[in-house]
């Protein structure tokens, strides 16, 4: 069975630092996406990033970006020069050939000013 | 014009009602979802339906019913709620056309309270 990991309940940084958020999963498939959502406390469920597992280069949305470790079965990711707005729960996700989406449990990140 | 939109946002009744969460997609994607969201903020898929047929039917109890009128919309309807419902529930959509262009666009939640 597919499990998707998030090791980090909560992370706290200052305004402007960067912070690398980890995610691993487990899986027998080859091709398959991953995802990283953003719940902020409206608790809208938000697009961050994407990232194609046959795709080598790392995904990249403005201050976000991911570092994708196929074989070591990573996806983590970095916000670059934090925001206050950064602020929410973060979630990764992996979708298998169902169309199902895995979820991890979340990590809470909080941007302190 | 809001994507994927769910109504009602905040839900309180009391146990044993039956009540019904409606959810509609502007997007024209083929599949519709519904999660619910705990307290402890873990998503667990519920239902899946594409073109208005169920795919996905985790272990749910049958006091939730889905259902799609139209592949636009997937309503739920909870019988003889219990305390153990109250959660944040989404909706959510997706185009079906292959893993490539899967990515599932969510509504604001609906936030149910049982008393």
């Amino acid at each position: 069975a597919q499990t998707v990991t998030q090791s980090q309940p909560e992370m706290s940084v200052q305004e402007a630092e960067t912070v690398t958020l980890s995610c691993t999963y487990d899986t027998s498939e080859s091709n398959y996406y991953l995802f990283w959502y953003k719940q902020p406390p409206s608790r809208q469920m938000i697009l961050v990033i994407r990232q194609e597992a046959y795709k080598q280069q790392n995904a990249t949305e403005n201050r976000f970006s991911v570092n994708f470790q196929k074989a070591a079965k990573s996806f983590s990711l970095k916000i670059s020069d934090s925001q206050l707005g950064d602020t929410a729960m973060y979630f990764c996700a992996f979708l298998d050939s169902n169309y199902q989406l895995i979820w991890g449990a979340g990590t809470k990140l909080i941007i302190k000013p | 014009d809001t994507a994927v939109s769910q109504t009602p946002k905040y839900l309180v009744t009391q146990m044993g009602n039956d009540k019904s969460i409606k959810c509609e997609q502007n997007l024209g994607h083929d599949t519709m979802y519904w999660y619910k969201q705990d307290s402890k903020k873990f998503l667990k898929i519920m239902f899946s339906y594409n073109n208005k047929e169920l795919i996905i039917n985790e272990t749910v109890p049958n006091r939730f019913s889905p259902k799609s009128p139209d592949k636009a919309h997937l309503n739920l309807h909870i019988n003889s709620l219990e305390l153990g419902d109250s959660a944040v529930y989404f909706c959510a959509s997706s185009p079906q056309a292959g893993l490539a262009k899967n990515i599932q666009y969510f509504g604001a939640g609906t936030r149910l309270s049982v008393l």
